[in-house]
């Protein structure tokens, strides 16, 4: 069974910096991309970044480039999302999912999903 | 970027009714589409993807069809576990965007 866990979500200051896990289990994890998307509180879904099975391949939503970075560990089965200069408009649960389609063209979907991980941006 | 907007946002049913949602891509995206169902608390789940494919596990009451700027997802006999807010995905360019969601609530 694919396993996702979330963690490292909290309180954080307007500017500071904050570091997402997503430890995988129960799939070949260096075969498959993973992404993080969003959920603001009350609000609907926000994708926010991709990264390619070899770690080889980002993207990221336009309103996170420059301050947020995803990576990853193949050898610990693990995905993180490196947040900096972090805003009030990103406070929200974050969510780690495996991704499936086509990543030559870079179509595809999310599943499953973690649990999530609030990050709560306010002094 | 590519807009999804879904419709109604709301809908409220009874258990065996048939429910469907509506989303309608800004530009056309094919078949990449896909549809999640979120329950209070929890994360979403895949239903359908590629437009009508049920994703393994997924109950045949569910349903999905369209290509290029219109899509639709019925629910045919609608279950209590049902009751959830339901989004629409366009996979086919970065960024990739939802659906505003879809409230189905208890009449």
């Amino acid at each position: 069974e694919v396993q996702l866990l979330e963690s490292g979500g909290g309180l954080v200051q307007p500017g500071g910096s904050l570091r997402l896990s997503c430890a995988a289990s129960g799939f070949t994890f260096s075969s498959f991309a993973m992404s993080w998307v969003r959920q603001a509180p009350g609000k609907g879904l926000e994708w926010v970044s991709v990264i390619s099975g070899s770690g080889g391949r980002t993207y990221y939503t336009d309103s996170v480039k420059g301050r947020f970075i995803i990576s990853r560990d193949n050898s610990k089965n693990t995905l993180y999302l490196q947040m900096n200069s972090l805003r009030a408009e990103d406070t929200a649960v974050y969510y780690c999912a495996k991704w499936f389609g086509d990543f030559g063209a870079v179509r595809g979907w999310f599943d499953p999903w973690g649990q999530g991980s609030l990050v709560t941006v306010s002094s | 970027d590519i807009q999804m907007t879904q419709s109604p946002s709301s809908v409220s049913a009874s258990g065996g009714d048939r429910v469907t949602i509506t989303c309608r891509a800004s530009q056309d995206i094919s078949r990449w589409l896909a549809w999640y169902q979120q329950k209070p608390g929890k994360a979403p789940k895949l239903l359908i993807y590629a437009a009508s494919t049920l994703q393994s596990g997924v109950p045949s009451r569910f349903s999905g069809s369209g290509s290029g700027t219109d899509f639709t997802l019925t629910i045919s006999s609608l279950q209590p576990e049902d009751f959830a807010t339901y989004y629409c995905q366009q996979a086919y360019s970065f960024p990739y965007t939802f659906g505003q969601g879809t409230k189905l609530e208890i009449k």
